[in-house]
């Protein structure tokens, strides 16, 4: 159980041009899904965490505009990187939590998705 | 703001001998948490410590908690190769946001 995908698994796309990346929980409800980015050799910092039915809560210095975070239903998340440049080439980490702990899963765990390398030229 | 430290940032360990990894952390927190990561992989979950005093073990890997010292330890017995990676600890704040260590790369050599 706990399991938490990513699609894709890595990307290129052109400086300019918009991408966007799901984070799903294929075996639980995650009322709660948080994004993260990873510059090579760095540590995971928080970008934002994503409500089922509410907006996105972005951390202090991520652009909301650029950044756009869809949590439509208890099992995706989509970040939308938009007018994607090079330096937001990185590592983007989902986790998804299961606070109310009724899906099965332990309700003060973040289980991490297998993470979407994204490349702009 | 919470902060998160790790020390040593990089660990080249011998096999078969052991070592610590330490995580400081500034603010009072419920939850510490320890994971690994491999090079262009995402992270695997290794403990989580909920209480002061906590200790947890498994295989080679030993975590503990001293929540009034705000340090967390990462002991490593008798290490072997297949231990190299990139470890992190994370840290719960507001809203069980969690915040990441700087992370500790391990490097076993012969």
């Amino acid at each position: 159980g706990a399991v938490v995908s990513q699609h894709p698994s890595w990307v290129i796309c052109k400086s300019g041009t918009s991408v966007k990346i799901e984070c799903r929980s294929l075996d639980f409800q995650a009322t709660t899904m948080f994004w993260y980015r990873q510059f090579p050799k760095q540590s995971l910092m928080l970008m934002a965490t994503s409500n089922e039915g509410s907006k996105a809560t972005y951390e202090q210095g991520v652009e909301k505009d650029k950044f756009l975070i869809n949590h439509a239903s208890l099992t995706l998340s989509t970040l939308t990187v938009t007018s994607a440049h090079p330096e937001d080439s990185s590592f983007y980490i989902c986790s998804a939590r299961d606070p109310t702990g009724t899906s099965g899963v332990n309700s003060y765990e973040q289980y991490f998705g297998p993470g979407t390398r994204l490349t702009v030229t | 703001e919470l902060k998160v430290e790790q020390n040593p940032l990089f660990l080249s360990m011998q096999e078969g001998k052991n070592y610590t990894i330490y995580c400081n952390y500034s603010t009072t927190s419920d939850r510490l948490y320890w994971y690994r990561q491999d090079p262009g992989k995402s992270l695997e979950s290794l403990f989580v410590l909920l209480s002061n005093g906590a200790v947890k073990q498994e295989g080679r890997l030993m975590a503990s908690l001293d929540t009034k010292a705000r340090l967390s330890t990462l002991h490593i017995t008798a290490a072997v190769h297949d231990l190299s990676a990139t470890y992190f600890c994370a840290v719960t704040g507001t809203a069980s946001k969690l915040t990441f260590g700087t992370g500790t790369r391990l490097q076993v050599t012969l």
